[in-house]
């Protein structure tokens, strides 16, 4: 079993609409949770961290962490075609542990 | 600007060769990575770097092998090339003072094994 659980999709939604990610995950000693964007035939960008549980918004992004369930979502609200990109979340666990375990990621392409 | 960048950015090899993929990073980074991407698996840890003379394998370090001689440079090397090999490589590195230990990636080594 994976140590992260991500479905690969793909999604594809139209312009304006709600995008929903998640991922689970099987290791506890995770403390740190991100989400990472990837347009093709580039490198991940962070997009989104969070530390332990609870939300973070950032502008049309919000991220949320639930450490008793061990899932991680990310929603994106009014998608815009830009949005067409690979999603990948990540996680790592102390602060002395910099290696990033990453999800399968999840292709969404936004409709215009 | 500080940057990562990789090279090749595409390489053919035959099976059995040896192959190295370059990775050079230009913000003094004490943490560099190797990952490599495929279909359905995402990124996969193959070595990484806390350090100069620091090395460590990841998931799936088996046939690579990595140095780490300076700060900016972490030499990916294939000791004898498989096609199960054929991936596209992405190297990254991370400042261990900040907070987010957010990973910089570079733009990624799609190598064939033939």
């Amino acid at each position: 079993q994976k140590e992260v659980e991500q479905d690969p999709g793909p999604l594809s939604v139209p312009e304006g609409a709600i995008v929903s990610l998640n991922c689970t995950y099987s290791n506890s000693a995770f403390q740190y949770f991100m989400w990472y964007r990837q347009y093709s035939r580039k490198g991940p960008e962070l997009l989104m961290y969070t530390y332990s549980s609870g939300n973070k918004e950032d502008g049309r992004f919000t991220a949320q962490v639930d450490k008793s369930s061990k899932y991680i979502s990310l929603f994106i609200r009014d998608s815009q075609p830009s949005d067409s990109a690979t999603y990948l979340c990540a996680m790592r666990r102390g602060s002395n542990d910099y290696k990033l375990s990453f999800g399968a990621g999840t292709t969404v392409t936004v409709r215009a | 600007d500080a940057e990562i960048t990789q090279s090749p950015r595409h390489k053919i090899t035959e099976t059995g060769r040896q192959v190295t993929l370059a990775c050079h990073q230009t913000w003094n980074h004490n943490n560099m990575f190797w990952y490599r991407q495929d279909l359905g698996h995402g990124l996969r840890l193959i070595h990484y770097s806390y350090g100069v003379q620091d090395t460590n394998k990841g998931e799936v370090s088996d046939g690579y092998s990595v140095s780490r001689s300076n700060t900016e440079d972490l030499p990916l090397t294939l000791e004898s090339a498989a096609s199960s090999q054929t991936s596209v490589y992405f190297c990254a590195s991370s400042d261990h003072r900040a907070l987010t230990g957010e990973l910089f990636f570079g733009e990624g080594s799609r190598l064939t094994v033939l």
